[in-house]
């Protein structure tokens, strides 16, 4: 079993709706939870971070942290074509301070 | 420049020859982070260092790859005898100690095993 997982898409979504990423982590003790952008050719950008339950939002972003089913998501209202990239997501488990990446999903967004 | 700074950002090598692939953090940045992107992936976690010493070097795939850091700063991840399965991008992050710190990544090295 992975140890973080993402749904590894394509999710297209057409510009201006919500666009929903979703990842699930498998240490129940898991901390901090990240999500990062990438785009292709380029190395990961941080747009969020979380570690307590609840929504946190920044901008079109929003974070979800929801501990007791063990999943994080990531809103991204009013889509643009510049949000088309793949999202990472990523967990600080609570052993160690290494942090794990799921595959990622990749999103489309259409004019 | 502040950021992470890896070094090359382009290696070439035949199969069988040693690498060394270097990473310089952000100053005062105390962990340091060694991932394993290949093409279409996600990013496959080596090695991590907190200080000079290395509390989880789990994710290095086999005796050929060796990583240290010295100083409490630049380090270097060593290929010995390279195959073609290891041509990738490796990423370097460092981060400040704390929960919520994220992590910062240099541009990468793209090593190609011919």
């Amino acid at each position: 079993q992975k140890e973080v997982e993402q749904n590894s898409g394509p999710l297209s979504v057409p510009e201006g709706a919500i666009a929903s990423l979703n990842c699930t982590y498998s240490d129940r003790g898991s901390q901090s939870f990240f999500w990062y952008r990438q785009y292709s050719g380029k190395s990961p950008e941080l747009i969020m971070f979380i570690y307590s339950n609840g929504d946190k939002e920044d901008g079109r972003f929003t974070a979800q942290l929801n501990k007791a089913s063990q999943y994080v998501s990531l809103l991204i209202r009013d889509s643009q074509p510049s949000d088309s990239a793949t999202y990472l997501c990523a967990v600080k488990y609570s052993s160690a301070s290494k942090i794990i990446f799921g595959s990622g999903t990749r999103l489309s967004i259409r004019p | 420049g502040a950021g992470v700074s890896q070094s090359p950002s382009n290696k070439v090598t035949e199969k069988g020859k040693d690498v060394e692939l270097r990473c310089d953090p952000i100053s005062g940045h105390t962990a340091l982070y060694w991932y394993r992107q290949s093409l279409g992936q996600g990013l496959e976690f080596l090695i991590y260092f907190q200080g000079n010493s290395a509390p989880d070097k789990s994710g290095l795939p086999s005796d050929r790859f060796s990583a240290e850091r010295t100083g409490g700063s630049v380090s270097t991840l060593t290929i010995q005898r390279t195959q073609q399965e290891d041509s990738a991008v490796y990423l370097c992050a460092s981060r400040q100690t704390g929960m919520d710190q994220p992590q910062h990544f240099g541009d990468g090295t793209r090593l190609s095993i011919l």
